[in-house]
């Protein structure tokens, strides 16, 4: 069963406006959220993470916003960049067992000039 | 500043022949990780080493061995490889196993399984 959920497979925004991924989770035990940026041909890159004692974590244009309650985490990416064009992976763990990341099956972002 | 490194990047096999992926990380982390990806789908978990001198299976273990070789190295073994075990896999390594310690991955290797 997918624990872990992007229900959106693509998402199209333009230069210098807000980008926003969406991840639902069902595992009420998890407790620790990443996000990872990968581009074709290349490995995942860690882009930010987000601890369940927090409804919010910033890193320059990047930003999750976790909402518990609802089982749902969102990346916003403001302002979005061409460079930005990718697909996102959502993944979220128990913290005492981070070996075992849950990953959603992605979100391909295209960011138009 | 290599990361962590796979090789080979591409390989195709004939059903029932044998290979190792190899993976190696210069960043002094004590846990590594085989992922494998298939289409339209997320990462899954093969195998893991929490740290040197330990393996434990993961979501996808069957048809794959693992070999912590020391703690930089971290081989995945096809013992007879199947068509569907055709992937791409990644590997990836972190300073430990809790969950504010994010995973780092290589580039990946291209397996296919004719």
């Amino acid at each position: 069963d997918q624990q872990v959920k992007q229900n959106s497979p693509s998402l199209s925004v333009q230069e210098g406006r807000i980008s926003i991924l969406n991840c639902d989770y069902t595992n009420s035990m998890f407790d620790y959220f990443l996000w990872y940026k990968k581009y074709p041909a290349e490995g995942p890159t860690f882009l930010i993470s987000i601890s369940s004692i927090k409804d919010k974590n910033e890193d320059g244009r990047f930003t999750v916003f976790l909402n518990k309650s609802a089982k749902h985490l969102s990346l916003h990416i403001v302002p979005s960049q061409p460079g930005d064009s990718a697909v996102y992976f959502c993944a979220a763990s128990k913290s005492n067992s981070g070996y075992a990341l849950n990953f959603g099956k992605g979100t391909s972002l295209l960011v138009t000039p | 500043n290599a990361g962590v490194t796979q090789t080979p990047k591409f390989q195709v096999l004939k059903t029932g022949q044998s290979m190792t992926l190899q993976c190696a990380q210069d960043m002094n982390h004590n846990s590594m990780y085989w992922y494998r990806q298939d289409p339209g789908m997320g990462l899954r978990l093969i195998y893991y080493s929490a740290s040197e001198g330990t393996t434990d299976k993961g979501e996808v273990p069957n048809g794959y061995n693992v070999s912590r070789l020391n703690k930089r190295e971290f081989s995945l073994r096809l013992e007879s490889a199947a068509p569907s075990q055709t992937s791409v896999y990644f590997c990836a390594s972190s300073v430990g196993v809790r969950g504010n310690q994010p995973q780092h991955f290589g580039d990946g290797t291209r397996l296919s399984i004719l």
